[in-house]
């Protein structure tokens, strides 16, 4: 049973568009949440983060959205730019760091 | 490199031989992670150590899976009698461990091959 869902395996977005990838938990005590972004050959790296006591987070051109009541989160990218190309991972926790479960991921492709 | 290493980056081995896994985590991190990922899946948890300790260990597929860490860095992951359902590219994350700190980084990972 998947506690964290990312539905889209794929996504393909002209550059300079908006890129939206989405993630759904089922598991209600999760209350920290991370986005990676994961290169062919290489370790994930780590983008962005949300706490459950807030609903947004920015950096850049990166914002994280989080509706808890619908135990939802969204990565959004503006613009984005063919270097976004790559597999999205979302992960959560349930207490604060130890043990993070990651969703399946989503293919990124940014179109020149 | 200031980043986290893993050795060896490939490793092919027979089924039914033991194989270790390296991990150098960034200096300075208190909390180390065991991953792996199989061919077209997410990545799963395998292990959390906080130091030396290791507090939840539930992600261990097997008892032919175990994994130390010693003077709070390296940390070693061994795999017992290699089954081919264990190949998948293992990889390894630290992070600082304190609250408000629970961003990974991770090393490359190495890719274990079970023939």
């Amino acid at each position: 049973d998947q506690q964290v869902k990312q539905n889209s395996p794929s996504l393909s977005v002209q550059e300079g568009r908006i890129s939206i990838l989405n993630c759904d938990y089922t598991n209600s005590m999760f209350d920290y949440f991370l986005w990676y972004k994961k290169y062919p050959a290489e370790g994930p790296t780590f983008l962005i983060s949300i706490s459950s006591i807030k609903d947004k987070n920015e950096d850049g051109r990166f914002t994280v959205f989080l509706n808890k009541s619908a135990k939802h989160l969204s990565l959004h990218i503006v613009p984005s730019q063919p270097g976004d190309s790559a597999v999205y991972f979302c992960a959560a926790s349930a207490n604060y760091g130890q043990n993070f479960v990651f969703g399946p991921g989503t293919r990124l492709s940014v179109l020149p | 490199g200031a980043g986290v290493s893993q050795s060896p980056s490939n490793k092919v081995t027979e089924k039914g031989k033991d194989v270790e896994l390296r991990c150098d985590p960034i200096s300075g991190h208190t909390a180390l992670y065991w991953y792996r990922q199989s061919l077209g899946q997410g990545l799963e948890f395998l292990i959390y150590f906080q130091g030396n300790s290791a507090p939840d260990k539930s992600g261990l597929p097997s008892d032919r899976f175990s994994a130390e860490r010693t003077g709070g860095s390296v940390s070693t992951l061994t795999i017992q009698r290699t089954q081919q359902e264990d190949s998948a590219v293992y990889l390894c994350a630290s992070s600082l461990g304190g609250i408000g700190s629970y961003e990974q980084y991770f090393g490359p990972g190495t890719r274990l091959t079970v023939t």
